[in-house]
């Protein structure tokens, strides 16, 4: 059973980078066959695609926040992370990272973890 | 910046059946298939159906899904309490983006 477990901050000074890492038991990334993605989830919101990562770096970004979002993968760990600069309180969400299996034309995330809140704020 | 759009709520009482519907554009739901999630509250999503009509295992066949042209639909039937939750519906955009829906909030009477 693929277990995924968000670990980082969970409060951030605005204007400085969110770090958050995501920790995958029960299979191996580098295994491949699945990307590794990270979505969040504002307050009492809906959901947002953030991006996802392949083991072998690759990667595909929201173009919303390309900009400021890198994802990258530590196989040796068995773990990927996300780090979003330039936070604003806009940012804060909940965060969570999923495993993604490509399936027909569109993705599906299978497993998730359980989500960590990140709260933006001086 | 949800591009798929849902009614916010839905109700019915139990044994009723619920339909949610899931209204996109020809880059979305008109060119590729769609995925529906369940978010139990306090809880991450959990997969309900992939790729329009198909259940994971475990899913129960009360739940189903349809698509066509640039809407898609979930069906419950014989709806449950336990089916309290909000609902989501996913698909991947042209514009490299993969879009979720707005979520629907369905509450058992």
């Amino acid at each position: 059973q693929v277990q995924l477990q968000e670990s980082g901050p969970g409060l951030v000074k605005p204007s400085q980078t969110l770090s958050l890492t995501c920790t995958v038991s029960g299979g191996s990334i580098s295994s491949g066959g699945y990307y590794w993605s990270w979505i969040r989830q504002h307050p009492g919101k809906g959901l947002e695609w953030i991006g996802y990562i392949y083991y072998s770096g690759s990667t595909y970004y929201n173009p919303s926040l390309k900009s400021r979002v890198t994802i990258s993968v530590d196989t040796s760990k068995n773990q990927f992370s996300l780090k979003l600069s330039s936070v604003t309180a806009a940012d804060t969400a909940v965060y969570y990272c999923a495993r993604v299996l490509p399936y027909d034309t569109t993705p599906l995330f299978d497993y998730w973890g359980q989500g960590t809140l990140v709260t933006v704020s001086s | 910046q949800s591009v798929l759009t849902q009614p916010p709520s839905a109700s019915g009482t139990p044994g009723q059946r619920v339909t949610i519907s899931c209204s996109g554009s020809s880059s979305n739901i008109g060119s590729n298939t769609v995925n529906w999630y369940q978010q139990l509250p306090g809880t991450a999503p959990k997969l309900l159906i992939y790729s329009n009509n198909q259940r994971p295992s475990g899913v129960p066949d009360r739940f189903s899904g349809s698509k066509s042209g640039t809407s898609a639909s979930l069906a419950i039937s014989g709806l449950q309490s336990e089916d309290e939750a909000d609902y989501y519906c996913a698909a991947w955009d042209d514009s490299l983006c993969y879009v979720f829906g707005t979520g629907t909030k369905v509450t058992v009477l």
